[in-house]
């Protein structure tokens, strides 16, 4: 089956504008991540979403940041008055959480999409 | 606070050299230990794996050793390839929470295998 898909691969926007950044998960999987991925820097958490239970929302930057995931399956990451600090190749992963640990499969990301902003 | 510490920042190694990258961490409820390979334009693919119960794991040419008193654990490649060269991520996990194992990354290794 596919894999996980962001979507749009690339996206430049002004500064002060709104983005929504899109993720399909593999199908079934339960656990859906977000990532942001700066320039030398590693990949900063952002929120975790898992089955029906409040999503994790320790690491969004600030409350220009919001994600949302309908239907337990499709995400949407959407940044407010975009900063040129927002710039980064934003990651999207899936995992299938099983009722034990042994039963979670590893985290599948997909190709990120990358946020240049003007 | 940078819950994962990773080593070198890049990383030049002849083909057919051993690559090695150093990774500690400070959480002790850590208990799951994943290797990410990314190259340019990709996301990152697990490579290897480890859980603390065991001290080293080998996947082909990829070893993870493991060394729980030291919170430290590293990745070995042997007979490193030009294909090997990409960015390389230690990551860290707690499984155990239920509901919520986020993986903590560190800052990424840049290895590039000379032919």
């Amino acid at each position: 089956g596919a894999g996980v898909s962001q979507s749009p691969s690339n996206k430049v926007t002004e500064k002060g504008k709104d983005v929504e950044l899109r993720c399909d998960p593999i199908s079934g999987h339960t656990a859906l991540y977000w990532y942001r991925q700066s320039l030398g820097q590693g990949l900063e958490f952002l929120i975790y979403f898992q089955g029906n239970s409040a999503p994790d929302k320790s690491g969004l930057p600030s409350d220009r940041f919001s994600a949302e995931r309908t239907g337990g399956s499709v995400s949407t990451l959407t940044i407010q008055r975009t900063q040129q600090e927002d710039s980064a190749v934003y990651l999207c992963a899936s995992s299938l959480r099983g009722r034990t640990p042994q039963e979670d499969t590893e985290a599948f990301f997909g190709q990120g999409t990358r946020l240049t902003v003007v | 606070q940078q819950q994962v510490k990773q080593s070198p920042q890049s990383l030049i190694v002849q083909k057919g050299g051993i690559s090695i990258i150093n990774c500690a961490y400070e959480n002790t409820a850590f208990d799951y230990f994943p290797w990410y390979q990314q190259f340019p334009g990709k996301g990152p693919a697990l490579l290897i794996a480890i859980r603390p119960d065991v001290s080293e794991k080998k996947e082909g040419r990829f070893t993870i050793s493991f060394n729980k008193s030291a919170k430290q654990f590293s990745l070995h490649i042997m007979d490193s390839q030009p294909g090997d060269s990409a960015t390389y991520f230690c990551a860290a996990s707690n499984l155990k929470r239920r509901g919520y194992s986020t993986l903590t990354f560190g800052k990424g290794t840049m290895l590039l295998v000379s032919p």
